[in-house]
């Protein structure tokens, strides 16, 4: 069993709608938990970043830890074309070395 | 503040060859780690360097090897290159204060033929 689980995808969604994607782990001592978005041909870029549990909000994105169910989301409101790329949620549990979801590549169409 | 680069962005090698690439990262940071991307098996976890001594290594053959200098600039090499090591080559730094953020640079696309 991989450390992380990320549905692939490809998620394909109306201009304007909200987005929901999500990770399971296995490993109960994750305590950081990222998201990241990667455009074609581009390194990983760092979207959201919570310590330990509970819902984070930046502007239209909030990112949800539930250690209970070993469950990440996170959740694009209002969603735009440029908003499409592949997401990819991480997980570490000293903050040193991370484990990454295979990522799910989401189409925004105009 | 300028981002994490790495050169070269491109390369293709054959097999049984070996090679160098680098990374330097933003600066003030002195973690720098490598992942190694494929599309079948995602991001994984190379090595990581802090000040010059390699704090974390991931499940990787021998071939794999990176060190870091004194500038926090560091370097990957992989030795007796095989088809399977084609793939994207991050590397991805951040400051000691705060782990879990770290910046990725834009990779290197490496092809082995």
């Amino acid at each position: 069993q991989k450390e992380v689980e990320q549905d692939p995808g490809p998620l394909s969604v109306p201009e304007g709608a909200i987005v929901s994607l999500n990770c399971t782990y296995s490993n109960s001592a994750f305590q950081y938990f990222m998201w990241y978005r990667q455009y074609s041909r581009k390194g990983p870029e760092l979207l959201m970043y919570t310590y330990s549990s509970g819902n984070k909000e930046d502007g239209r994105f909030t990112a949800q830890v539930d250690k209970s169910s070993k469950y990440i989301s996170l959740f694009i409101r209002d969603s735009q074309p440029s908003d499409s790329a592949t997401y990819l949620c991480a997980m570490s549990v000293s903050g040193n070395q991370f484990y990454f979801g295979t990522g799910t590549s989401l189409t925004v169409i105009p | 503040k300028a981002g994490v680069t790495q050169t070269p962005r491109y390369l293709i090698k054959t097999r049984g060859q070996q090679v160098t690439l680098s990374c330097s990262p933003i600066s003030g940071h002195r973690s720098v780690s490598w992942y190694q991307q494929t599309p079948g098996q995602g991001l994984q976890f190379l090595f990581e360097y802090f000040s010059e001594t390699q704090r974390n290594k991931g499940n990787f053959p021998g071939r794999f090897s990176g060190r870091q200098f004194s500038n926090s600039r560091s370097e990957m090499n992989v030795s007796t290159l095989e088809l399977g090591d084609s793939a994207l080559y991050l590397c991805a730094s951040r400051t000691s204060g705060r782990a879990g953020e770290q910046f990725f640079g834009p990779g290197t696309r490496l092809t082995v033929l």
